[in-house]
């Protein structure tokens, strides 16, 4: 089985600034997606963030960015100009390619911290 | 879009008794659902996998006679935790992908359990 790691059980930014979230996994396959969830203290799980496998090109989504290196099975993601409504736990996930009823693998979260 | 809807949103049962969870694809169809656990400050632990028409199939460790689920329909699928006692108290979370082009998954607003 696939398994997803996320080092950083918590983290803290200063308002307006940069913070980089680390997620690294382990999978035999080529082909995939790799996500990015948001938790938020209401627990709703919001999608931020969407990558392909077979897509060079890092996903990018307003202040939310990636950086992946798939040699490396890395997976991390950028929030740039932070912002206090960014406080919430953030979930890294893979999922295989073929298949609509594939499940997700998820890491253990990091907790995100901003400071005003 | 992909709006996934839970019912109720938190729930207070004695212990022994039976508390019924629904999820609900509200604009969408998904032949596949799924039904996580979350414990405070915890990543999500996979339940089943709910299939429309079909049985649920389930992760190792988890009763498939305490939880039962049923897929009755492409937008609907019910998790009935049966005889619920206090080490059952939860926060439950189903999530779905659509049927055409399932590759991200969309996620309830969870059902807080508490078993008394």
């Amino acid at each position: 089985a696939q398994t997803v790691t996320q080092s950083q059980p918590e983290m803290s930014v200063q308002e307006a600034e940069t913070v980089t979230l680390s997620c690294t996994y382990d999978t035999s396959e080529s082909d995939y997606y790799l996500f990015w969830y948001k938790q938020p203290p209401s627990r709703q799980m919001i999608l931020v963030i969407r990558q392909e496998a077979y897509k060079q090109q890092n996903a990018t989504e307003n202040r939310f960015s990636v950086n992946f290196q798939k040699a490396a099975k890395s997976f991390s993601l950028k929030i740039s100009d932070s912002q206090l409504g960014d406080a919430a736990m953030y979930f890294c996930a893979y999922r295989s390619y073929f298949g609509a009823g594939n499940q997700f693998y998820f890491g253990t979260g990091t907790s995100l911290t901003v400071i005003p | 879009g992909a709006v996934v809807s839970q019912h109720p949103s938190w729930v207070i049962c004695k212990s022994g008794t039976s508390v019924k969870i629904e999820c609900r694809s509200l604009d969408f169809q998904a032949t596949t659902m799924f039904w996580y656990r979350q414990f405070p400050k915890q990543s999500l632990m996979l339940m089943a996998t709910s299939n429309e028409g079909s049985k649920a199939t389930y992760e190792q460790g988890v009763e498939k006679d305490k939880f039962l689920i049923n897929h009755a329909s492409l937008t609907l699928s019910t998790l009935t935790v049966t005889s619920a006692h206090p080490e059952d108290s939860s926060f439950y979370i189903c999530s779905a992908s659509p049927t055409a082009g399932g590759e991200t998954q969309y996620f309830g607003p969870g059902t807080r359990l508490l078993v008394l």
